[in-house]
């Protein structure tokens, strides 16, 4: 059974950078074509997916984050990382990482979500 | 972007009911509309893909229907296990987006 667990800093201060990492077990991450996301959760803005990557490296940024984040892969190690620099208030959210078959897939896997909360 | 409205935002029910709840896209996106249930402190969980297939374990009596801009999600008899927030998705473009939810509890 594939199972997503997202671990990484859970409390970061504003303008610094958050650091996220899924570790994906039940499978190689490089098997098949799958998509790996992120994606978060805040109260005002609801879902909103972040980026994907597929383990040959492509990647593709939701628009409204791009300049402030980087997806990769490390297949060695059966992850995929997030990281979000200048990250403010507004980033604070539970994220998840989630597997699709595709990207245009829906997303059959889920992390069960960490709580970043940016603070001073 | 795609912006997908969902309505109502909330509703209340009984066990037994049978509810619908509408998704809308603000352009045709096929059927590439999927359907997630998420309970409170737990990721979403996919319930239909494609519009109107039904996940692999999901109970039948959720079902999906549309395409094009509009698609409902049905439960033909609510169960207590059932009252969560549900939400849709589209993956006809990049980047996908969801709805803002639909709440569903208890009368």
């Amino acid at each position: 059974q594939l199972q997503l667990q997202e671990s990484g800093s859970g409390l970061v201060k504003p303008s610094q950078t958050l650091s996220l990492t899924c570790a994906v077990s039940g499978a190689s991450i490089t098997s098949g074509g799958y998509s790996w996301s992120w994606i978060r959760q805040t109260p005002g803005k609801g879902l909103e997916w972040i980026a994907y990557i597929y383990y040959s490296g492509t990647t593709y940024y939701n628009p409204s984050l791009k300049s402030r984040v980087t997806i990769s892969i490390d297949t060695s190690q059966n992850q995929f990382s997030l990281k979000m620099n200048s990250v403010s208030a507004a980033d604070t959210a539970v994220y998840y990482c989630a597997r699709a078959n595709n990207w245009n897939y829906p997303f059959d896997y889920w992390g069960q979500g960490t709580l970043v909360t940016v603070s001073s | 972007d795609i912006p997908m409205t969902q309505s109502p935002s909330s509703l209340s029910a009984s066990v037994g009911d049978r509810i619908t709840i509408t998704c809308r896209a603000s352009q045709s996106i096929s059927t590439y509309l999927h359907w997630y249930q998420q309970k409170p402190g737990k990721a979403p969980k996919l319930l239909i893909y494609a519009a109107s297939s039904l996940q692999s374990g999901v109970p039948s009596r959720f079902s999906g229907s549309g395409s094009g801009t509009d698609f409902t999600l049905t439960i033909s008899s609510l169960q207590l296990e059932d009252f969560a927030t549900y939400y849709c998705q589209q993956s006809y473009s990049l980047p996908p987006t969801f709805g803002q939810g639909t709440k569903v509890e208890i009368k």
